[in-house]
């Protein structure tokens, strides 16, 4: 089975605090590429970033950080300083090859809540 | 570019109507897919297209379900009859290349009353 999981449903933290949020997944391809997606309240998606499976390094950027682990199938996210701005619904994808064509399978999210 | 262009942004229909929403890729982009979000199942692959092709419906719901590419730059997503269980979001999302990120619309909220 090809699937995401994002285990915490919803995170609550204070304005400053770090935060992570995991993404395990499970493919049988030997290439592939995950993402991050931010969806806020408005309801948009927006792509924070795409990683492919040969690359392990971890990225930074800005007050966030993604650590990826292939021997724990592991994709997580930090934000570091969390912002009230930074509230919103985290989504975790994996790229699965089929049929010749990639598509995109989503974990359920995780919704954040920075409180001032 | 304008983005990912979906319509409406809202519709409210009767159970047993006929829904059509539509959307717009970016302009060179060769997939196109439609995802259905609803609270119990998060977001869910519908179908996609690689140059207007459909590659794969596996994940359209039943037989009322139906999705077309004309042409590289519109989609239609149709619905008939509708049902109040069809209440969700729906997303059209496009991208350049299979495995490159998606450019999400902004999506279609339904209401099957």
């Amino acid at each position: 089975a090809q699937k995401v999981t994002q285990a915490q449903t919803e995170i609550s933290v204070v304005e400053k605090e770090d935060v992570t949020l995991d993404c395990v997944y499970e493919t049988r391809d030997t290439t592939y590429y995950l993402f991050w997606y931010k969806q806020p309240p408005s309801g948009e998606l927006v792509f924070l970033i795409r990683r492919n499976s040969f690359d392990e390094q971890n990225e930074i950027s800005g007050r966030y950080s993604w650590n990826f682990q292939k021997s724990t199938s592991s994709f997580n996210f930090t934000i570091t300083a969390s912002q009230v701005v930074d509230s919103a619904v985290y989504f975790c994808a994996l790229s699965v090859h089929q049929g010749g064509s990639e598509k995109l399978v989503f974990g359920k999210g995780t919704k954040l809540t920075v409180n001032p | 570019d304008a983005g990912v262009i979906q319509s409406p942004r809202h519709e409210v229909t009767e159970m047993g109507q006929e829904v059509t929403l539509r959307c717009k890729p970016i302009s060179g982009h060769d997939y196109l897919f439609w995802y259905r979000q609803t609270m119990m199942r998060g977001l869910e692959l519908l179908i996609y297209f690689n140059n207007n092709v459909p590659i794969d419906d596996s994940g359209m719901p039943e037989d009322r379900f139906s999705a077309k590419m004309p042409n590289a730059s519109f989609s239609t997503l149709k619905i008939q009859p509708s049902e109040p269980r069809d209440s969700a979001v729906y997303f059209c999302a496009s991208s350049s290349l299979g495995g490159e990120k998606l450019f999400f619309g902004s999506g279609t909220q339904l209401s099957v009353l």
